[in-house]
């Protein structure tokens, strides 16, 4: 069975950092490409960023180029989100997601990420 | 950038009725267009990849139809399970994904 478990949402202060983890079991995650997609509440899916298997193409959406990154480490089957320099618009639940032929095929069970003082 | 525009926002059924929903593309898009289903607290589950091709699993009265700009998501007789939120994405310009909207479908 495909697992993806996230942790690390937390209540942080405007300015701040944090990294969410994605931990994938059930399938060979080395050769599939991942992505973050986060929903603020209330409001729809926005996708965040995406990495490929090798690490070698990675994108950002334009909201959070230049103070998130997305890494992955294989041996580990896990995906990682470091998010730096946090604004109250970056609330929300993050989802990662495996992506075959174009589609998020699986999720995990979303994480919140709450930015106030 | 890709704008993806979802209606209704909401719609409000009964059980057996037929839905229908749309999205549609800023461009030209292909069928590059998947539907997936979302309930409260839960995340997405994918239904529907290009344009048409439904998920093993996913039951046959959901469909998926349309290419180009103009897409629709058709359930064709409402089952209680169903009571949830819809989002298209469009993978055209892929990696970088953009989501509809969202339409809910409520209870009449």
């Amino acid at each position: 069975e495909v697992q993806l478990v996230q942790s690390g949402g937390d209540l942080v202060q405007p300015g701040g950092s944090l990294r969410l983890s994605c931990a994938a079991s059930g399938f060979t995650f080395s050769i599939n490409s991942m992505s973050w997609v986060r929903q603020a509440p209330g409001k729809g899916l926005e996708w965040v960023s995406y990495i490929d298997s090798t690490s070698s193409n990675i994108y950002y959406a334009d909201s959070v180029e230049g103070r998130f990154t997305i890494s992955r480490d294989n041996a580990k089957n896990s995906l990682y989100l470091q998010m730096s320099g946090l604004r109250a618009e970056d609330t929300a639940v993050y989802y990662c997601a495996s992506v075959s032929y174009r589609v998020s095929d699986y999720w995990g069970q979303g994480t919140l990420v709450t930015v106030s003082s | 950038d890709i704008q993806m525009t979802q209606s209704p926002s909401s719609v409000s059924a009964s059980v057996g009725d037929r839905v229908t929903i749309t999205c549609r593309a800023s461009q030209d898009i292909s069928t590059w267009l998947a539907w997936y289903q979302q309930k409260p607290g839960k995340a997405p589950k994918l239904l529907i990849t290009a344009a048409s091709s439904l998920k093993s699993g996913v039951p046959s009265r959901f469909s998926g139809s349309g290419s180009g700009t103009d897409f629709t998501l058709t359930i064709s007789s409402l089952q209680p399970e169903d009571f949830a939120t819809y989002h298209c994405q469009q993978s055209s310009s892929f990696p970088q994904f953009t989501f509809g909207g969202g339409t809910k479908v409520e209870f009449k």
